[in-house]
């Protein structure tokens, strides 16, 4: 498996300010993913960070609010834009390293706390 | 939509007792199955999985079920330790196409080993 970090690992922002969490992994990886984590619940599926395109979104997330780089194959950030209390959750970022194998593999998340 | 869920929110055992932690799916599609066990403050951790192809895998203290005919999935813990208590998760995922990286979480379960 693939050994990842996460920066930060935690913080507590302003409502209306911005977030940017980093993910970066020890070795080259073609699949990057974004989850979120609401407090007490399950993992969501933000969208999948693509290596020199843009990210695709699932159902519900779109680009202005949590738009996401992906400028090598081993580092990624996610952007939570314009906060709210609501954005309080815990932002996971996943790696496949295995191509084909549809193994994930999680970094150790940023636990977020809007005011 | 399709989802995962899982019969029991809370587990509770005693130390050298076995677990079964239980996952049902709706989708048929489903290929890919993923254990993972997130501790406090800690990303998921993968424990094991299974492909539609199989109904039992066995890892380290570790057995996978999958019952495809009833859409069900479970997950026992031999000789269960306090170092198990975690929440468990199941995940699925049609995988390839697609679906590819397209993982979705069950609800959690929450196992408390007591010495």
């Amino acid at each position: 498996s693939a050994v990842i970090s996460q920066k930060p690992s935690r913080d507590i922002c302003q409502r209306g300010t911005s977030l940017t969490i980093q993910c970066q992994v020890d070795s080259q990886v073609t699949m990057m993913f974004w989850y979120r984590q609401q407090p007490g619940q399950s993992l969501t599926l933000i969208a999948t960070a693509n290596q020199g395109s843009e990210a695709t979104y699932e159902s519900g997330f779109v680009i202005d609010k949590f738009p996401i780089s992906r400028p090598n194959l081993t580092f990624s950030t996610l952007t939570v834009s314009n906060m709210s209390p609501e954005d309080s959750s815990i932002y996971l970022c996943s790696v496949d390293p295995l191509v084909g194998t549809d193994t994930q593999y999680f970094g150790p998340g940023t636990r977020l706390t809007v005011l | 939509g399709e989802s995962v869920g899982l019969h029991l929110p809370t587990l509770s055992v005693q130390e050298g007792d076995n677990s079964i932690i239980n996952c049902a799916y709706s989708n048929s599609a489903s290929d890919y199955f993923i254990w993972y066990k997130q501790e406090s403050g800690k990303g998921p951790q993968f424990i094991i999985d299974i492909r539609s192809n199989m109904d039992k895998r066995q890892g380290q203290r570790v057995t996978v079920l999958l019952n495809k005919t009833v859409k069900h999935l479970s997950l026992q813990i031999a000789a269960t330790q306090p170092g198990d208590s975690a929440v468990y998760f199941c995940a699925e995922t049609p995988g390839g196409g697609t679906s590819y990286g397209k993982l979705t979480f069950g609800q959690g379960t929450i196992l408390t080993v007591h010495p």
